[in-house]
């Protein structure tokens, strides 16, 4: 059974930092990993995907990679706003369902 | 989100009282999932359809939880009777490659 772990739970920065955030799986044989924002109140919004054949993605400030073979990817946050805080969750998709790590809450200090 | 309407977003009911939630695409989608989500437990995945089928049911807690995909639109997750322990937020998501959620209904049970 696939299980995804994020440490930390949370992280507070100060603004203007650039911050990665971690996620870690046990079963390699995946097919892509999405990282996702959460803002209280609110659902998912997708930030980036990633193919199981590709190493990294990028967004603007965003950047994701994805290490199948040792179960990792990290999301990484150049020059940290304000409006970055949310909770970020990272989701791996296996046969066809996606399993989610529990999230790291993110806060930027003004 | 892109297009994921889900009602209600907000529902407060008594316990033993059914409970419906509805879910409604709005473009083209190959899955159609519905999530569960609590501070305790985090994201968990409920049951999955693929074109109307449900394909997969393990993660409905139990014979008190069904959910029906009468078409390509429309979704419906039913907890009769519900419990104050089914207090959650219900996210209805949609997608193929990535995965599209909507803004989630906000289930309390007292």
């Amino acid at each position: 059974k696939q299980e995804v772990t994020q440490i930390p739970a949370a992280l507070s920065v100060p603004e203007g930092e650039n911050l990665v955030l971690n996620c870690s799986f046990t079963d390699s044989a995946i097919y892509n990993l999405q990282w996702f924002r959460q803002d209280p109140g609110k659902g998912l919004t997708s930030l980036l995907l990633i193919q199981s054949s590709q190493r990294e993605q990028t967004s603007g400030r965003l950047n994701a990679s994805l290490d199948k073979s040792s179960g990792r990817s990290t999301l990484y946050i150049a020059a940290s706003q304000p409006g970055d805080s949310a909770t970020y969750l990272c989701a791996v998709k296996g046969n066809e369902k996606l399993t989610f790590g529990t999230g790291t809450r993110l806060t930027i200090i003004p | 989100d892109a297009g994921v309407i889900q009602s209600p977003r907000h529902e407060v009911t008594e316990m033993g009282q059914e409970v419906t939630l509805r879910c409604k695409p709005i473009s083209g989608h190959d899955y159609l999932f519905w999530y569960r989500q609590t501070m305790m437990r985090g994201l968990e995945l409920l049951i999955y359809f693929n074109n109307n089928v449900p394909i997969d049911d393990s993660g409905m807690p139990e014979d008190r939880f069904s959910a029906k995909m009468p078409n390509a639109s429309f979704s419906t997750l039913k907890i009769q009777p519900s419990e104050p322990r089914d207090s959650a937020v219900y996210f209805c998501a949609f997608g193929g490659n990535t995965i599209y959620f909507g803004e989630g209904s906000w289930l309390t049970v007292v």
